[in-house]
């Protein structure tokens, strides 16, 4: 079972407004991994955060790993169309030898 | 997807045929990893080669095998392909010096 919890499962907006979502896990995390996979396509990764309570930006996208590092957000400000897709997290997880598990994922579908 | 090459693309096997899916990187990564991607599950490891020559077992291999032919290449083989094995298939290695994973363009296999 998935044992990095990812929500929502889905989730529709309106362009233009604001879009989370959240990962989070049982255990202390080493890093936390964020990647988007487009409609058809394969995951690209975007960023790790590594520090406890770091928080990164890619332009509208903002990362943040939690204080205790057992979660982390990824917040898109203002949607547009090109956002569109799955946005998953992965984590090393000692109980699968330190190998990368990956959440389940949230799709976002965008209306214009 | 310059680093990591899949082949096929997609594929339809009756219950019970095999065929092998081919990976190839040209990164000289040691570390490669074959995932499957069903709905609401995100990516789980089916198997994986930290270096040529050594395999294991990630968090669901029943029903596969794979072979690490050379540091460019990682296969994955279907023996006997069941209904169940209908899914997405990636093969990805890492990124240099970013941490994250690089996944090829995936296989879209279906068993009828």
């Amino acid at each position: 079972g998935q044992q990095v919890m990812q929500i929502p499962q889905y989730q529709h907006v309106q362009e233009g407004e604001d879009f989370t979502t959240y990962c989070n896990s049982s255990t202390t995390l080493s890093n936390i991994q964020w990647y988007k996979q487009r409609p058809g396509g394969h995951p690209v990764f975007l960023i790790q955060l590594v520090k406890s309570g770091e928080v990164k930006k890619q332009k509208r996208l903002t990362f943040q790993f939690g204080e205790a590092k057992k979660n982390s957000s990824l917040h898109i400000t203002a949607t547009q169309t090109t956002d569109v897709g799955t946005y998953f997290c992965a984590a090393f997880l000692m109980e699968y030898g330190n190998k990368l598990v990956f959440g389940a994922g949230t799709i976002l579908r965008v209306k214009s | 997807n310059a680093g990591v090459t899949q082949t096929p693309k997609f594929q339809v096997l009756k219950t019970g045929q095999s065929m092998t899916l081919q990976c190839a990187q040209d990164m000289n990564h040691n570390s490669m990893y074959w995932y499957r991607q069903d709905p609401g599950m995100g990516l789980r490891l089916i198997y994986y080669s930290a270096s040529e020559g050594t395999t294991d077992k990630g968090e669901v291999p029943n029903g596969y095998n794979v072979s690490r032919l050379n540091k460019r290449e990682f296969s994955l083989r279907l023996e006997s392909a069941a209904p169940s094995q209908t899914s997405v298939y990636f093969c990805a290695c890492p990124l240099q010096g970013a941490g994250g994973y690089t996944f090829g363009s995936g296989t879209r296999l279906t068993v009828v």
